[in-house]
């Protein structure tokens, strides 16, 4: 069964520290997204990340993908209360029949705090 | 281009009924998703399209769930006989063949069965 495990699912942060959300996924892939859903809302897209080694920015996220530890990052950087929402990591399985679909996480809750 | 329109946004309805959403993709996108999210999970895919083929259906797509993209365009989710257990919030995503350049998310339409 594929799977996608995110940690931490939940996290309460103070404004101006940092932090790392992890995906690490069972299956072999070369391409993961991040999304990011604020309450009752839809998927905004936030990152695509196409190879092993890949590394995107912007603002005060950075997101990483080691394809051969199965495992990607998302770091932020002296949060601000804005960043507050859920965010899931996506992973595009590499399988022995055509698909075309991604396999979610179970998101991680960021409460950036005062 | 004003990205994926879904509609309605709410739908309340009776156990047992019919509903019908329907999803209109970005327009240079072939390729056409849809995805079902429950309270505190990540989305999970039921089918895709490229232009008018279903190419792809998952086994949560029961017997009562019917999806067509009938010109390669719009597309429609039907669910027969509601069940309390199909209330969720109903995602619909297009892309280019590939998904290179990213999944695009519509703002859902959320089910409420009652």
């Amino acid at each position: 069964e594929l799977k996608v495990e995110q940690n931490p699912l939940f996290l309460s942060m103070q404004e101006g520290k940092n932090y790392t959300i992890y995906c690490n996924y069972s299956t072999t892939s070369d391409r993961l997204y991040w999304y990011r859903q604020d309450p009752g809302k839809s998927l905004e897209s936030l990152f695509v990340l196409l190879s092993n080694g890949a590394v995107k920015q912007e603002g005060r996220l950075m997101a990483s993908l080691d394809t051969k530890a199965r495992l990607s990052t998302l770091h932020i950087t002296a949060a601000v209360h804005d960043l507050s929402a859920t965010y899931f990591c996506a992973v595009y399985p590499v399988l022995s029949y055509n698909t075309d679909k991604l396999i979610f996480g179970t998101g991680t809750r960021l409460q950036v705090f005062p | 281009d004003t990205g994926v329109s879904q509609n309605p946004r709410h739908k309340i309805t009776k156990r047992g009924q019919n509903v019908t959403f329907r999803c209109d993709p970005i327009s240079e996108h072939n390729r056409l998703y849809w995805y079902r999210q429950t309270l505190g999970q990540g989305p999970e895919f039921l089918t895709y399209f490229q232009n008018e083929a279903q190419l792809e259906k998952s086994r949560l797509l029961s017997d009562r769930f019917s999806a067509e993209r009938p010109k390669g365009s719009f597309s429609t989710l039907e669910i027969q006989r509601t069940e309390q257990g199909d209330s969720a919030m109903y995602l619909c995503a297009s892309s280019l063949v590939g998904g290179s350049g990213g999944y695009t998310f519509g703002s859902g339409t959320r089910l409420t069965v009652v």
